[in-house]
C-alpha cells in the first residue's frame, strides 16, 4: 500500500488561509470516508484534527475543516496562527483492511 | 483522564525480539479498537497494526506481517505488541493509539517509545 500524496510543505501569513492537499486512489480516499487528520508538533505525539472527511473532534477550532472531492482530500485552515506552526498528516481507511498515511506537510507560518 | 502509556522499547540487535506494552485508563478499554503506529526518526507516521475491542480481529501491515503480532488484555487494559525479527528499518518511535472505531481515526495517542535496531 503507497502513502498517500501530500505536498512537502505549504506557508501562509498569519491572518491567512491555507489548504493541504492528501490525493489517494479509488481504494482508499476515493472510495471510503473514513479520512482523518492530525496536526503533530516537534516532540510530541501526534493530534487528531479531523475525522470522517470534515468532522472535527471536541475542542478543535472550528478554523479547521475538511473536505473530499474524488480521490483527493483535503484541510483548509483558515485565519492562520503561529501556534498552527506544524507538521500536518492525512490518513484513510484501504480497501485491504489497512490504514495508510500521507507522508505529511510542514506548514510554516510566515 | 484518559492516559495511554507506552513502555518496553530500547536497543535491540536485528534479529532480536522485543515487546512493547501499553496501559490505558479513563475509558471503558474493551469497546475501542487499538492500534500501533510507528513513526520513523526524521520520517512520517506509518500504521502498524491494529486490534478490535474484543481482540477477535487483527490487522497488521504488509512490512510487518509474520514478524509482529498485536495482542490485548481487557482484563488488564494493556495493549501488546510482539515483534521478532527486527530489521535496521523497524528503528522508531512506536505510539499505541486508541481509534475510534477500528483503523479508523485515532483520537489518543500515548507518548511513545523509541525501539532502536543495532548491533
Amino acid at each position: 500500500q503507497s502513502a498517500l500524496t501530500q505536498p512537502a510543505s505549504v506557508s501562509g501569513s498569519p491572518g491567512q488561509s491555507i489548504t493541504i492537499s492528501c490525493t489517494g486512489t479509488s481504494s482508499d480516499v476515493g472510495s471510503y470516508n473514513l479520512v482523518s487528520w492530525y496536526q503533530q508538533h516537534p516532540g510530541k505525539a501526534p493530534k487528531l484534527m479531523i475525522y470522517e472527511v470534515s468532522k472535527r473532534p471536541s475542542g478543535v477550532s472550528n478554523r479547521f475543516s475538511g473536505s473530499k472531492s474524488g480521490n483527493t482530500a483535503s484541510l483548509t485552515i483558515s485565519g492562520l496562527q503561529a501556534e498552527d506552526e506544524a507538521h500536518y498528516y492525512c490518513s484513510s481507511y484501504t480497501s485491504s483492511s489497512t490504514l495508510v498515511f500521507g507522508g505529511g506537510t510542514k506548514l510554516t507560518a510566515l | 483522564e484518559v492516559q495511554l502509556l507506552e513502555s518496553g522499547g530500547g536497543l535491540v540487535q536485528p534479529g532480536g525480539s522485543l515487546r512493547l506494552s501499553c496501559a490505558a485508563s479513563g475509558f471503558t478499554f474493551s469497546t475501542y479498537g487499538m492500534s500501533w503506529v510507528r513513526q520513523a526518526p526524521g520520517k512520517g507516521l506509518e500504521w502498524v497494526s491494529c486490534i478490535s475491542g474484543s481482540g477477535g480481529s487483527t490487522y497488521h501491515a504488509d512490512s510487518v506481517k509474520g514478524r509482529f503480532t498485536i495482542s490485548r488484555d481487557n482484563s488488564r487494559n494493556m495493549l501488546y505488541l510482539q515483534m521478532n525479527s527486527l530489521r535496521a528499518e523497524d528503528t522508531a518511535v512506536y505510539y499505541c493509539a486508541k481509534d475510534r472505531s477500528v483503523l479508523s481515526s485515532f483520537d489518543i495517542w500515548g507518548q511513545g517509545t523509541m525501539v532502536t535496531v543495532s548491533s
